[in-house]
């Protein structure tokens, strides 16, 4: 079984600030990671996504993430926050073996950004 | 313009009435998901297909059902529509692939009486 936490269900930060919004998983294999955001009234769309090989995957809207094992992590970074990052972002896994290969959504963190 | 069309984007029900939540991709995506959206739990599944004929139960399926009659359509129905089935729906569809992204409606929020 697969599992996605999401730390901080609101992370409040400033315009221009450093956006860190955490992600751990639980899962029997190295799985595939994803980070979607939802704008308000809008389905989700992709972020990024990790499968295999560098680590570090960058995104659009200027974010990345870091894949790290030996910690069960995937966290979500973007140097400067901007007005437009205000959203609610999930993360996502899915495990690259099995009959079903589901994804499994975190709850989500809703991002204020303020002025 | 391309894509998944969710409808009716918004609805109230009474409890007890049946309804059906309209799906139709143009992507030609081989697999498709119902998804319910509930404050402070993300998104659950409810039910896939992973090609047209076939269907499969997801997380909650409990008071849906869905069919896949042929590549772009997936309607999902609520038989007897109860108040915990208040919630938004959205309808993905994922590129081939193990790691494909998946793409999301604008979702249909549903408002059981």
């Amino acid at each position: 079984a697969q599992s996605v936490t999401q730390l901080g269900s609101h992370v409040s930060v400033s315009e221009g600030a450093l956006v860190l919004l955490r992600c751990n998983y639980s899962s029997s294999v190295p799985p595939y990671l994803f980070w979607y955001v939802q704008y308000p009234n809008q389905g989700l769309q992709l972020l990024l996504k990790y499968t295999t090989g560098a680590t570090l995957v960058k995104g659009i809207n200027g974010f990345e993430a870091e894949f790290k094992k030996s910690e069960t992590s995937f966290h979500l970074t973007k140097p400067s926050a901007h007005m437009s990052d205000a959203a609610e972002y999930f993360c996502a896994v899915r495990s690259p073996s099995g009959s079903a290969r589901q994804l499994t959504f975190g709850s989500g963190t809703q991002l204020t950004v303020l002025p | 313009i391309a894509g998944i069309t969710q409808a009716p984007t918004s609805q109230i029900l009474a409890a007890g009435r049946r309804m059906t939540l309209r799906c139709t991709q143009d992507m030609r995506h081989n697999a498709m998901y119902w998804y319910r959206q509930d404050l402070g739990l993300g998104l659950r599944l409810i039910h896939y297909s992973n090609t047209a004929g076939t269907t499969g139960k997801g997380e909650v399926p409990d008071g849906y059902s869905v069919s896949r009659a042929n590549t772009d359509d997936f309607p999902l129905t609520l038989a007897s529509a109860v108040p915990s089935q208040t919630s938004v729906y959205f309808c993905a569809s994922r590129i081939k692939g193990d790691a494909g992204e998946l793409f999301f409606g604008e979702g249909s929020r549903l408002t059981v009486l």
